[in-house]
């Protein structure tokens, strides 16, 4: 079966610096990948995926995700961070085989000014 | 918002208590799904259901019982529940697939959960 590991529980960062947020995963055929966002009281909010084609995905709030199949990584990352990006960030994964969807348990990040 | 909606956004019951938690999907979706969200635990997928048909059931207790009476609505019944019970229950949906394909490279789109306390 599919896991994702995210092994920081909480990333600081200052406001204007760039950040990352790490992901890895471990799937037995093709992974299809996730990341996405949850503020407080909210549900969560799609962010990007990367199902094949570049490495590098694009997604909403100028978040960016690298695909590398080597090191098994999927980590999201921002040129520039706000402090409305401080939130709960969840990775996920799925393979071709099934329709089973596996999350990491959240990274925290706080982005102070 | 994104077109996903969950009643009752807060819910406490007792152990003996039987209760419904209901969400609704207003994007044209045909598949739903329902996770738990416990504190500093991933979230973990329980049911998925495609074409109103249950394509995914994650050892799930019997005391959690699901229904999807259409493609819009999706249910989750509640019966003798105990105090590890107690989380966020989430809803989403995604476009969905017939005839038994998977669809696996869908977005799943959230609702904003029902927090539920079991005492």
């Amino acid at each position: 079966a599919q896991s994702v590991a995210q092994p920081e529980d909480q990333v600081n960062v200052a406001e204007g610096n760039p950040l990352t947020v790490k992901c890895t995963y471990s799937v037995s055929g093709n992974p299809y990948l996730f990341w996405y966002v949850q503020y407080p009281n909210r549900g969560l909010q799609f962010l990007l995926k990367y199902i094949t084609g570049d490495n590098l995905v694009k997604g909403s709030y100028g978040f960016e995700a690298e695909f590398n199949k080597s090191q098994t990584s999927f980590h999201l990352k921002k040129p520039s961070a706000l402090v409305s990006d401080s939130a709960l960030y969840f990775c996920a994964v799925r393979d071709n085989n099934n329709n089973d969807m596996r999350f990491g348990a959240g990274t925290r990040l706080t982005v102070k000014p | 918002e994104t077109g996903v909606t969950q009643t009752p956004r807060h819910l406490v019951m007792g152990m003996t208590n039987k209760k419904s938690l209901k969400c609704e999907q207003h994007l044209g979706h045909n598949a739903m799904y329902w996770y738990k969200q416990s504190a500093k635990k991933p979230l973990e997928l329980m049911f998925v259901y495609n074409f109103k048909e249950q394509t995914e059931n994650n050892s799930v207790p019997s005391r959690f019982s699901p229904e999807c009476p259409n493609s819009s609505h999706l249910f989750l019944h509640l019966h003798t529940l105990q105090p590890e019970d107690s989380a966020l229950y989430l809803c989403a949906s995604s476009q969905g697939a017939s005839g038994g394909r998977v669809f696996t490279t869908e977005t799943q789109y959230f609702g904003p959960g029902t927090r539920l306390l079991v005492l």
